[in-house]
């Protein structure tokens, strides 16, 4: 059963334009949630996080934004760069050592 | 090099052989996952070490595979007697703060064919 969900395998949006990746979980007992960011033949690097007790988080071009009743976070990639094409993975995980819950990932395409 | 180096990048086995993967993780770093990521998935965990103790290993997929980090540095993952289904890259990280409070660095992961 997947804890972590990405519904849209694929997103293309053309330079200069907003990109919004989204990514609902199904455990209340996530608070901590992270975007990786994988080009191919590489491994995912880190983007941006966001621990519960915040709605939302701004990175430059990156913002991620949570809304805990809906157990939703989106990122937002405003403007978005031909060199943001790549796969982005939502990951979340609760307090403890307990490991990274990774979802299917999201193939960004920008297009020029 | 600062990051997170996986060896070999590309491992092709016959089925039934036996096959070790290794990690090489940012100096420092307490923290070391296993993942395993099968094509058009995300990556999935295998195991956990903290140091050189194995503190989950609750995502091996079954006692054919076995994780060692005997100094607290550098970390093997062996998979005996290979099977077609362990065909996929197999991604380690590692993270300064015990438990991944941190963010994981990646490596670039092994890819595993086993034919």
């Amino acid at each position: 059963d997947q804890q972590v969900k990405q519904n849209s395998p694929s997103l293309s949006v053309q330079e200069g334009r907003i990109s919004i990746l989204n990514c609902d979980y199904t455990n209340s007992m996530f608070d901590y949630f992270l975007w990786y960011k994988k080009y191919p033949a590489e491994g995912p690097t880190f983007l941006i996080s966001i621990s519960s007790i915040k709605d939302k988080n701004e990175d430059g071009r990156f913002t991620v934004f949570l809304n805990k009743s809906a157990k939703h976070l989106s990122l937002h990639i405003v403007p978005s760069q031909p060199g943001d094409s790549a796969v982005y993975f939502c990951a979340a995980r609760n307090s403890g050592n307990t490991p990274l819950v990774f979802g299917k990932g999201t193939r960004l395409s920008v297009i020029a | 090099g600062a990051g997170v180096s996986q060896s070999p990048r590309y491992k092709v086995a016959k089925r039934g052989q036996d096959v070790a993967l290794r990690c090489d993780p940012i100096s420092g770093h307490v923290s070391l996952f296993w993942y395993q990521q099968a094509l058009g998935q995300g990556p999935e965990f295998l195991t956990y070490f903290q140091n050189e103790a194995q503190l989950d290993k609750s995502g091996l997929p079954s006692d054919r595979f076995f994780a060692e980090r005997p100094e607290g540095s550098v970390s093997t993952l062996k998979i005996q007697r290979t099977q077609q289904e362990d065909s996929a890259v197999y991604l380690c990280a590692s993270s300064l703060q015990p438990g991944g409070n941190s963010p994981l660095h990646f490596g670039n992961g092994t890819r595993l064919t086993v034919t």
